[in-house]
């Protein structure tokens, strides 16, 4: 079965550091983008960016930008997003998606969501 | 960037409705066009791609039309199961942009 297994719910003060994971099984984690998609509380869904685990190539919506980075762990088939420095505004469920091909961003496979509150 | 239009941002319908939700995009996107239902505390679950193609396993009271800038999704006989929230989201380039959403609620 194909699935896609996040970290589990984060809490953390504005400043800290965090790296969330997505971790890849039963296909060739390395044949398929992962996006990341935001849900902040009562509000829609927001896709953040992309990576080609095959060579780490992202892509970032212009909202995201400069404040969080996609990697990957190939050898654990893990994705990862990543803030240096949270911001209360970054309260919000996240998901990863598997791309179902390089030329479509359908997303057929999801990971369950981390919620990560950021709260003083 | 490619702005998504989806409208209504609610509706209230009753059991058996033709449901009807729109997206409209800022250029033209082809096919490339995507509907989700979103659950609380789930992930979003792909219903239709390319516009009008229903994923394996979805109902059939589901569909999709449109091209270019204009489409439509429709539930042709609303069931208590379909309510939730829906998206649009294209991905004719990055970013890949979601509708607004449209909650979906029993009258």
């Amino acid at each position: 079965e194909v699935q896609l297994v996040q970290s589990r719910a984060e809490v953390k003060k504005p400043g800290e550091s965090l790296r969330i994971s997505c971790k890849g099984s039963g296909y060739t984690f390395t044949n398929y983008w992962i996006s990341w998609v935001r849900q902040m509380p009562g509000k829609g869904l927001e896709w953040m960016g992309r990576i080609d685990p095959s060579d780490s190539y992202t892509s970032y919506s212009p909202s995201f930008r400069g404040h969080v980075t996609l990697s990957v762990d190939n050898s654990i088939a893990t994705a990862y997003l990543q803030w240096s420095s949270l911001r209360a505004s970054d309260t919000a469920v996240y998901y990863c998606a598997r791309h179902t091909s390089i030329y479509s961003a359908t997303y057929l496979v999801w990971g369950q969501g981390t919620l990560v509150t950021v709260s003083s | 960037d490619i702005q998504m239009t989806q409208s209504p941002s609610s509706l209230s319908a009753s059991i058996g409705d033709r449901v009807t939700i729109t997206c409209q995009a800022s250029q033209d996107i082809s096919n490339y066009l995507n509907w989700y239902q979103h659950k609380p505390g789930k992930p979003p679950k792909l219903l239709i791609y390319d516009a009008s193609n229903l994923e394996t396993g979805v109902p059939s009271r589901f569909s999709g039309s449109g091209s270019g800038t204009d489409f439509t999704f429709t539930i042709s006989s609303l069931q208590p199961e379909d309510i939730a929230t829906y998206y649009c989201q294209h991905y004719e380039n990055v970013p890949y942009t979601f509708g607004q959403g449209t909650q979906l609620e029993i009258k």
